[in-house]
Parts: structure tokens; sequence; C-alpha cells
């Protein structure tokens, strides 16, 4: 079946614009999670996203940054006022549910640019 | 809070020899641990999880409670294992990765 896909692939950017990031999960996961994967650096979690509860959203570093899951599906990952330190990979990915046991199910990533 | 640490960045092994990745993790509570892989151009994906006792690859991941450890095996390394790998630790509903290895196996 078809696994979670991102949108764009690549985008480069200006400091100082917006940026919206696409991802369409796996139908019927209920848990949606955002890492930024930097180079040299491990993943680090942004957000999640599990059914129709409040997102945790303990992981953006600033906010600038905010995300939205729009029917429980696909969600939307908005950078504001990009900066140069924002340039990295950016990872959704899926699972059933949230929680111990589950496991991820990742998206090609979005490498984001900022110049 | 709950911490995943991988001291090795990086890690060259020649084929056929045996290979550990380091995995130590901070929980307080009953951690769920997962070691997943990323192949050169190819997107993330889970090689193993502790709860499953299982051998994927050849490799196998003991979980050891006394030492907060999570070690990832291979008792002959082959060219195809090269590749970045993240040991993970899921506690409540996040998950804590790793920096990540990335492991080169030489011909």
């Amino acid at each position: 079946g078809a696994g979670v896909s991102q949108s764009p692939s690549n985008k480069v950017t200006e400091k100082g614009k917006d940026v919206e990031l696409r991802c369409d999960p796996i139908s019927g996961h209920t848990a949606l999670y955002w890492y930024r994967q930097s180079l040299g650096q491990g993943l680090e979690f942004l957000i999640y996203f599990q059914g129709n509860s409040a997102p945790d959203k303990s992981g953006l570093p600033s906010d600038r940054f905010s995300a939205e899951r729009t029917g429980g599906s696909v969600s939307t990952l908005t950078i504001q006022r990009t900066q140069q330190e924002d340039s990295a990979v950016y990872l959704c990915a899926s699972s059933s549910r949230a929680g111990g046991g589950y496991e991820q199910y990742f998206g090609p990533g979005t490498r984001l640019t900022v110049t | 809070a709950q911490r995943v640490t991988q001291p090795e960045k990086l890690l060259s092994v020649f084929k056929g020899a045996p290979v550990e990745l380091k995995c130590n993790y901070s929980y307080s509570g009953s951690p769920e641990l997962f070691w997943y892989v990323q192949y050169s151009r190819q997107r993330l994906q889970l090689l193993l999880r502790h709860i499953s006792r299982e051998s994927i690859k050849g490799f196998t991941a003991d979980l050891n409670k006394g030492e907060t450890s999570f070690h990832l095996k291979k008792p002959f390394a082959q060219e195809e294992d090269s590749a970045m790998y993240y040991c993970a630790l899921s506690g409540g509903s996040k998950s804590t990765f790793g920096d990540g290895t990335t492991l080169t196996v030489k011909p």
C-alpha cells in the first residue's frame, strides 16, 4: 500500500519567507509525528498528533513553528520568517497508534534550505 | 525526562567482523526500545524492537535494564549493512531518538 508521502521533496527559500511542508500519512493511522533532522545531529522531535486529542507541541523550537492536522489525516508544518538555522530535513512519520510498541512509518522527508 | 545516547557518531569495521552499535537510555518508567535504520537514499525504517526479541538481517539487540542499554549487535558485518542507525525510546506517547551512528562496513 501507499506509504507516508511528503511534499515538496526539496524547498529553497529566502531568509524571512514563510514555508509550508505537507505530510500525507498512511490511511487509517491516527498518530502523526514531525521531526527535524539536521546535518550531524539526530532526529529532533517537533510535534505529535493523536486522533482528536490536543497535539503535543513540546518540541517546537520557537513560535515561528506551527503545525495542524486537518480531518485527522493530512498535516502541514508551517515555518514563519525562516532563518538559516531552520535548514534541515523535515521528516513526518505516522503510526497506527501513539505510544510505546507501535512502529513509526517515515516519509522521505522535505529538505529545506534557507538562503 | 527521556534521553537516548549513542556515543559513537561513526563506526567503521571490515566485512565479516563483529559489530556493536551502542545505545544507552534514561527513562523513569518501563521503556520501549527500537532500532531504526536509514540506508543511503532510502527513508528511515524500523529494524527491530526489543519486545519482539527477534533477529532482523542478522542483527539482535538485548535490553539491559540494569545498565540501561540496548546495544545492537551483529556477529559478521556485511557491506550492505552500511547505513545510519538510530536508537529510539518510546515512553508514553513520545519517541526520543539518539543522534545516530553511521556504520561503514569496508570490503
